[in-house]
């Protein structure tokens, strides 16, 4: 079936160095969801990307979506601690479903 | 504004033990809504999807079942637990097409002993 592939599983980093997380598909997306879910937390979107080659920002965070709908990479810049936490990618494929990569967790050493 | 209600937040069951979680959402009507199970690890898995009352598609076989008896209610439900069964469970919801983004409850976290 339809996978999403998100890497790396665990970044560690210290506060002020930059993140980056990356998603890719077998198969072309309809539009590409990210989700961040706080230790101990329930996940929370934040951003979805729907055309090709679309870049999205919300202040320190930069979202893009490949020119083929297939990839997908969300990238912090000077990371904060209170950017901590597990940032998940959720594709939408062919069959209506939305499929969660399996997160990258972010830890952040102050 | 709408608001999704999950109870319980913890659960502690005996192997054997049934199991109903509820999940409620407020302040729309006719949503879409979900039950996620994330094992230790981090990935979601989806369990059920309803886009209606009495309408309900399965995405794995297991263990578990669920309902829509109201138009907002959604339960997640055992007639006996594995140990296999622990785990986070989150509810979410999302409105109209099934592409826009999901709402999730806090969850329940589920200890089967």
């Amino acid at each position: 079936g339809q996978q999403v592939m998100q890497i790396p599983q665990y970044q560690h980093v210290q506060e002020g160095e930059d993140f980056t997380t990356y998603c890719n598909s077998s198969t072309t997306l309809s539009n590409i969801q990210w989700y961040k879910q706080r230790p101990g937390g329930h996940p929370v979107f934040l951003i979805q990307l729907v055309k090709s080659g679309e870049v999205k920002k919300q202040k320190r965070l930069t979202f893009q979506f490949g020119e083929a709908k297939k990839n997908s990479s969300l990238h912090i810049t000077a990371t904060q601690t209170t950017d901590v936490g597990t940032y998940f990618c959720a594709g939408m494929g062919s069959q209506g479903n939305l499929i969660f990569g399996k997160g990258t967790k972010l830890s952040v050493k102050p | 504004s709408q608001t999704i209600h999950q109870w319980p937040a913890t659960l502690v069951q005996p192997v054997g033990s049934p199991l109903s979680l509820e999940c409620t959402v407020e302040g729309t009507s006719n949503p879409n809504l979900y039950w996620y199970r994330q094992a230790a690890g981090r990935g979601l898995q989806l369990l059920f999807y309803s886009v209606g009352i009495g309408q309900i598609s399965s995405e794995v076989p297991q263990n578990l079942s669920a309902s829509r008896p109201q138009d907002r209610q959604f339960i997640l439900s055992s007639k006996k637990l594995l140990l296999s069964d622990s785990g986070f469970y989150l509810c979410a919801w999302n409105p109209g097409h099934r592409s826009s983004p999901l709402h999730f409850g806090n969850g329940t976290r589920l200890t089967v002993t």
